[in-house]
């Protein structure tokens, strides 16, 4: 399968974890973006990285989601002390270069409980 | 604040017909819109873009028709078959060459047999 990965599919923790959340892109796509989504309502736009940089952030992501590209391939989404809010779909796309076709990943459900 | 909206949450409509969906825009910065289906437990799947200098292109049994006056987009799907059923966002682009993306809440499609 050589499409956008993301592990795990499903996660239930418990309020106040941390869990962290993995994206692996479609190989050499350079871009890769970060949506959340919650039920009924269309993704939600939080980062994006160009290469290994981290080039926007919506207001969306507070000081408990931090996300990285380390070596510009895949990318980690980790949100610290979870709330019951932060239950949702989180979306992870990547794109090649200029071209704003952006394919998505299955998706991590979050359910925090 | 910037926004995407569709005009109607869910649509009917019988096998081997044509279905419209609607969405309005808000942003008039935006310079590029797309269409993506998103079926149960799954990411959104692009289904068409089209850029702001156009009013309308064509795909593959799909057509989407861009009325940069009024500020509205439409999905146009000829003839259409149950695996057409899904969820259907529209998305305008905020960010030139990048892909932040506004999506809007979406229309539940369903295709009647």
């Amino acid at each position: 399968d050589t499409g956008v990965s993301q592990n795990p599919r499903h996660k239930i923790t418990k309020r106040g974890q941390n869990v962290t959340f993995r994206c692996d892109p479609i190989s050499e796509h350079n871009r890769l973006y970060w949506y959340r989504q919650t039920l009924g309502q269309g993704p939600e736009f939080l980062t994006y990285f160009q290469n290994e940089a981290q080039l926007e952030k919506s207001r969306l992501l507070s000081d408990r989601f931090s996300a990285e590209r380390p070596k510009g391939s895949f990318s980690t989404l980790e949100i610290q002390r979870t709330e019951q809010g932060d239950s949702a779909m989180y979306l992870c796309a990547s794109s090649l270069g200029l071209t704003v076709e952006a394919f998505f990943g299955q998706g991590t459900r979050l359910t925090v409980v | 604040g910037e926004s995407v909206g569709l005009h109607l949450p869910t649509l009917s409509v019988q096998e081997g017909d044509n279905s419209i969906i609607n969405c309005a825009y808000s942003n008039s910065a935006s310079d590029y819109f797309i269409w993506y289906k998103q079926e149960s437990g799954k990411g959104p799947q692009f289904i068409i873009d089209i850029r702001s200098n156009m009013d309308k292109r064509q795909g593959q049994r799909v057509t989407v028709l861009l009325n940069k006056t009024v500020k509205h987009l439409s999905l146009q799907i000829a003839a259409t078959q149950p695996g057409d059923s899904a969820v259907y966002f529209c998305a305008e682009n905020l960010i030139q060459g990048a892909q932040k993306l506004v999506f809007g809440q979406g229309t539940r499609l369903t295709i009647n047999p």
